[in-house]
């Protein structure tokens, strides 16, 4: 019964590899969202999609997209992943702008 | 396993008065926790966090958070609040090791009446 439930929960993958990280969401929230978690733990917002627009798209390589084949899910598609992009990915959603719920978050790892 | 519990989904305080948002949480390893804040129609920024140095972590926008171990709490303050405060508030906590990931509270709604 999950509300936000992103998979994997880990991903562990080499250099050049291309993954993507699942994200789905029950609440019938209009704006899903996809977090970085850094190294000193501060979340950065990577994506936001509003009834499948892009409106938040802050300085992200292109090797990431975000793809939402429906309100309810929003997946993050790496390309080419590199060492640097080892970190925990949190997928999220809220209604027009309101709390955030947050999934379990993703942690990947690239070797 | 680590885990938060922030104690009431709802606070409302009058403008002026003190601000008390609480956060408990569990690890079986000395913890780093977090104070995230998340404005109207905003995303989250950082308030404030505990990484083992001292106790009393000041944030910014006045709020301060002590860190109890014997209480397993990281409760949230501020001596007066402000109207412009009213927003949602989350407690994180994480282990030391840098890759580990942050594990979120349900949240807290905070609203200040005039």
């Amino acid at each position: 019964d999950t509300a936000v439930s992103q998979t994997p929960k880990y991903l562990v993958t080499q250099m050049g590899n291309d993954k993507s990280i699942k994200c789905e969401q029950n609440l019938g929230h209009d704006t899903m969202y996809w977090y970085k978690q850094d190294s000193k733990k501060f979340l950065k917002i990577m994506f936001s999609y509003n009834n499948k627009e892009l409106i938040i798209n802050e300085t992200v390589p292109n090797r990431f997209s975000p793809k939402s084949p429906d309100k309810a899910h929003l997946n993050l598609h790496i390309n080419s992943l590199e060492l640097g992009d080892s970190a925990v990915y949190f997928c999220a959603s809220s209604q027009r702008g309101e709390k955030l719920f947050f999934g379990s978050g993703t942690q990947l790892s690239v070797l | 396993a680590q885990s938060v519990t922030q104690l009431g989904s709802h606070v409302s305080v009058s403008e002026g008065a003190l601000v008390l948002l609480r956060c408990n949480y569990s690890s079986s390893v000395p913890p780093y926790l977090f104070w995230y804040v998340q404005y109207p129609n905003q995303g989250l920024q950082l308030l404030l966090k505990y990484t083992s140095a001292a106790t009393l972590v000041k944030g910014i926008n006045g709020f301060e958070a002590e860190f109890k171990k014997s209480e397993t709490s990281f409760h949230l303050t501020k001596p007066s609040a402000h109207m412009s405060d009213a927003a949602e508030y989350f407690c994180a906590v994480s282990d030391g090791n840098a890759g580990n990931m942050l594990t979120f509270g349900g949240g807290t709604r905070l609203m200040v009446k005039p």
